[in-house]
């Protein structure tokens, strides 16, 4: 079955670093990869959309990474701030499933 | 932007009760929704989903009997909690496709927290 593993349940991180998440998947190639930011008690709000034949994408500070070869994504948050504190999901998208990983919460420090 | 209402967003019912949660798409039509449990510090699970007119697709392990799904309109899907115990406590969520495709963002609602005593 179909594996996503986030690499780290929590990230601490000093403001205005680059705060890296990252999302590794076994037995599935899917056709796109989502990322979301879920605050406590909320539902996720999605972030970005990444497509299999796309390597990089950008939305303001953040960039996401696609490797299909090693079947792993990259989050990348630039000049990290308290605000960004939150837990993110990755979320794998085939014709017709949807899975979420595990999550990995980050804390970024003033 | 797209606007996923759910209600309530918290509830308190004693064990053996039934519950209602209603998920809505404000501004756009949903052909597919999506019901969501999660449980403290761990992922969202998918417990099944829903189309249109006709019946909800189940996860496995997810009773279709204690969790009812209709979904009458292309705006509104709900999710009934028969009989309800202290084990189905969680927090409920559910997300709405806009276009039909699974390629497409989730919009969520903000959850229901469900707590049965």
């Amino acid at each position: 079955s179909q594996k996503i593993e986030q690499n780290s349940e929590a990230l601490n991180i000093q403001e205005g670093k680059t705060a890296t998440l990252t999302c590794n998947y076994t037995n599935y190639s899917p056709a796109y990869l989502q990322w979301y930011r879920q605050d406590p008690g909320r539902g996720p709000v999605f972030l970005l959309l990444i497509r299999e034949n796309e390597k990089e994408k950008r939305k303001e500070r953040l960039k996401v990474t696609f490797d299909t070869t090693l079947k792993q994504s990259l989050f990348h948050i630039t000049a990290s701030q308290p605000a960004d504190s939150a837990t993110y999901l990755c979320a794998l998208t085939g014709a017709n499933n949807l899975f979420f990983g595990t999550g990995t919460r980050l804390t970024v420090i003033p | 932007g797209a606007v996923v209402s759910q209600h309530p967003s918290w509830v308190i019912c004693k064990s053996g009760t039934s519950v209602k949660i209603e998920c809505r798409s404000l501004d756009f039509q949903a052909t597919t929704m999506f019901w969501y449990r999660q449980f403290p510090k761990q992922s969202l699970m998918l417990m099944a989903t829903s189309n249109e007119g006709s019946k909800a697709t189940y996860e496995q392990g997810v009773e279709k009997d204690k969790f009812l799904i209709n979904h009458a309109s292309l705006t509104l899907s709900t999710l009934t909690v028969t009989s309800a115990h202290p084990e189905d406590s969680s927090f409920y969520i559910c997300s709405a496709i806009q276009e039909g495709a699974y390629n497409s963002p989730l919009h969520f609602g903000n959850g229901t927290r469900l707590t049965v005593t």
